[in-house]
C-alpha cells in the first residue's frame, strides 16, 4: 500500500505563473488536508478536503489560492500569479474518516 | 488564544534521557490525538495515535492524554540522539489541528 504520493517533489517558477501542486492520498482514504510551512517554522493549516467537498478552507488565502480534490485523480492545490513570498514547503496527508492522518514528503515551492 | 499551543522549545536533552513533551487545546470537539515527528526537509511521520484518554505505549515512546485538563504528553524514554527532530503534536475534530512543534536535539 503505497503512502501519500506528493509531485512534484520539488517546483520553480517565475513570479506571476501558476504553480499546481498535486496530492494522492493513500488508498482507501477519502480526507485531504493540505499545509504551508516555511522554513523553521510550524506547520499551517490551509484547506481540508473531502471527495468533491472542500470542508474548511479557513486557512488559505482568498486570492490566487484554490484547492479541489475531484471523485477521480489526485487533489490540487493551485496557486496562480505566484509571488517570492508564496516559496515555502507544501505538504499533504490523509486520512480515512477517524483514524490518523499520514503525511506526503512534500513539494517545495521555489518562486524566483 | 490559539487553538492548541506547545512550547516551540529548543529542547536539548543528555542521551539516555526521558524526553517530555506537551501540548494544551482548547476545544473540546477534539476527539483524536497524534504525535509526528519530521526531520529537516522531510515528511512529518506519525509516531502515535490515539483517541481516549490514559496511556498508550509503543517501544520507548508513551502517549497520554488528559481530556478533563485538555493536555496531552509525549514521553520518549532513553532518548537517542536519532530522536533529534521536531515533534508535533495534532488533534483532529472538524479538521487536523497541529501545535507549532517542539525542537528537540538529543546530546551524544
Amino acid at each position: 500500500n503505497a503512502g501519500v504520493m506528493q509531485n512534484p517533489r520539488h517546483l520553480v517558477r517565475r513570479r506571476g505563473q501558476e504553480a499546481r501542486l498535486r496530492c494522492s492520498p493513500m488508498k482507501g482514504h477519502s480526507h485531504v488536508y493540505w499545509y504551508r510551512q516555511l522554513p523553521e517554522e510550524g506547520l499551517k493549516f490551509m484547506v481540508y478536503l473531502q471527495k468533491e467537498n472542500i470542508i474548511d478552507e479557513s486557512g488559505m488565502p482568498k486570492e490566487r489560492f484554490s484547492a479541489e480534490f475531484p471523485k477521480e485523480g489526485p487533489s490540487i492545490l493551485r496557486i496562480q500569479q505566484v509571488v517570492r513570498g508564496d516559496s515555502a514547503a507544501y505538504f499533504c496527508a490523509s486520512s480515512r474518516s477517524d483514524t490518523e492522518a499520514f503525511f506526503g514528503q512534500g513539494t517545495r515551492l521555489t518562486v524566483v | 488564544q490559539k487553538e492548541v499551543e506547545q512550547d516551540p522549545g529548543p529542547l536539548s536533552v543528555p542521551e539516555g534521557a526521558i524526553v517530555s513533551l506537551n501540548c494544551t487545546y482548547s476545544n473540546s470537539a477534539f476527539q483524536y490525538f497524534m504525535w509526528y515527528r519530521q526531520y529537516s526537509r522531510k515528511g512529518p511521520e506519525l509516531l502515535m495515535y490515539t483517541y481516549s484518554s490514559g496511556n498508550k505505549e509503543d517501544g520507548r515512546f508513551t502517549a497520554q492524554v488528559d481530556k478533563s485538563s485538555k493536555y496531552i504528553s509525549l514521553f520518549i524514554r532513553d532518548s537517542q540522539p536519532s530522536d533529534s527532530a521536531t515533534y508535533l503534536c495534532a488533534m483532529k475534530g472538524i479538521g487536523l489541528i497541529f501545535g507549532t512543534g517542539t525542537l528537540l536535539a538529543v546530546q551524544p
